[in-house]
């Protein structure tokens, strides 16, 4: 079957750096995403990746390495804004999004 | 970037009543178009595909005849929850990919709560 991990909750202190790990197991691989969604709200896109490495916006970097069918989301210079569910996503052989559970961020001043 | 919207972001009504959820692309045309419903502190599943001009996809264990998806213009697509019932009360998010978009990202609604009474 198809399957991404990713943990449920973490926790990060204001002004610090956080790192979100995602694992998958897919038919096939084509992109991963990882998108934030606050409570109560719909989800919005942060980044994509296809090939190795690391792309890197602003405050917010994702890095993938499909030999090991993984991904981290790194924030840095955590703000209090930054509190938020975020979901990683992977696209299988057939273009299907299979969707991680979310890692809860909690962040504390 | 592209935007979808939909409408209403809120809605209560009683059991056995029908609802219908409103889903558009505001800047491009979408041709197919997802339904995500979300339970709290879950993860979104994906309710169903719609396709312009023709039947949507349901996801297994989705009751197509419950969850009536009309996908009329390439800008809209509807989602009536018919006969609704208190299980159904849930956070039902529309989204679509934008044609010009190579990475295939999806934009989403805002999303429409549910409550059945």
């Amino acid at each position: 079957g198809q399957n991404i991990d990713q943990p449920t909750e973490m926790t990060a202190t204001e002004g610090a750096i956080v790192q979100i790990n995602c694992t998958y197991q897919t038919s096939g691989f084509n992109g991963l995403f990882w998108y934030q969604q606050h409570a109560g709200e719909a989800p919005t896109f942060l980044s994509y990746n296809v090939l190795d490495g690391l792309e890197e916006k602003g405050r917010f970097s994702s890095f993938l390495s499909r030999s090991k069918g993984y991904s981290y989301l790194l924030l840095k210079e955590l703000q209090m804004k930054d509190s938020a569910s975020y979901l990683c996503a992977v696209r299988d052989s057939n273009y299907q999004l299979i969707w991680g559970a979310g890692t809860k961020l909690i962040i504390k001043p | 970037g592209a935007v979808v919207s939909q409408h209403p972001s809120w809605v209560i009504c009683k059991s056995g009543t029908s609802v219908k959820i409103e889903c558009r692309s505001l800047d491009f045309q979408a041709t197919t178009m997802f339904w995500y419903r979300q339970f709290p502190k879950q993860s979104l599943m994906l309710m169903a595909t719609s396709n312009e001009g023709s039947k949507a996809t349901y996801e297994q264990g989705v009751e197509k005849d419950k969850f009536l998806i009309n996908h009329a213009s390439l800008t809209l697509s509807t989602l009536t929850v018919t006969s609704a019932h208190p299980e159904d009360s849930s956070f039902y998010i529309c989204s679509a990919g934008h044609p010009g978009q190579g990475s295939g990202e999806l934009f989403f609604g805002e999303g429409s709560r549910l409550t059945v009474l």
